[in-house]
């Protein structure tokens, strides 16, 4: 699987809208992007997944470039409960694996 | 929906004693994992299941863990016998099938002194 980047960390105001990028220039055409987040303690949690096309659920939206060689989560209306660590992963439909790296802490400040 | 159901939530154990982990999927979900998390290391994928069978278990650290999934509603990760850097928060997934979304439980903190 297609390996990717975040940075580290991001800090985002209450009430505007987070975004979060992610760099995976190896993708390969048959692999998808999904999002997931952490928060302390906790299991990760499905957010969003795409393949070409921008997709937006009641969570975030999820834009993805036309070469696809990048992304960007959008939550667009940030709370203080939103504060995480957001992973973003590269996977190849059929293999049923998600393999986590790093991600990025997001801290939503009042 | 009770979700992706863990036990035990935490267990502080020996040196040396079997600890069994346990996690009950979502019911129709055929597909289930189970992750290690430190905090050196991160989310690491340990083994997972598709209908039952092991597919993946390049995760496994060792010969002394091992996991099983005897039904569909049913999956046991075990170590023995534990050794202080096994502690960790272990997680249990399942998915409806590969492609899909995982749902994960509430994880167990595991102890080993």
């Amino acid at each position: 699987d297609a390996k990717t980047t975040q940075p580290p960390s991001m800090d985002c105001a209450e009430g505007r809208a987070a975004n979060l990028p992610c760099n995976h220039s190896t993708i390969s055409g048959n692999e998808y992007v999904y999002w997931y987040r952490q928060i302390h303690s906790q299991g990760p949690q499905y957010i969003i997944h795409g393949l070409k096309n921008n997709e937006t659920n009641e969570m975030a939206s999820l834009i993805i470039t036309e070469d696809r060689k990048s992304s960007t989560l959008i939550l667009p209306h940030a709370t203080l409960r939103d504060t995480a660590v957001y992973y973003c992963i590269v996977r190849v439909t059929n293999t049923g694996k998600l393999i986590f790296g790093q991600g990025t802490t997001l801290q939503v400040k009042p | 929906d009770a979700g992706v159901i863990q036990s035990p939530r935490h267990e502080v154990t020996e040196m040396g004693q079997e600890v069994t982990l346990r996690c009950k999927p979502i019911s129709g979900h055929n597909s289930l994992f189970w992750y290690r998390q430190t905090m050196m290391r991160g989310l690491e994928l340990l083994i997972y299941f598709n209908n039952n069978v092991p597919i993946d278990d390049s995760g496994m650290p060792e010969d002394r863990f091992s996991a099983k999934m005897p039904n569909a509603s049913f999956s046991t990760l075990k170590i023995q016998p534990s050794e202080p850097r096994d502690s960790a928060v272990y997680f249990c997934a399942s998915s409806l099938e590969a492609n899909y979304g995982y749902t994960f439980g509430s994880g167990t903190r595991l102890t080993v002194v």
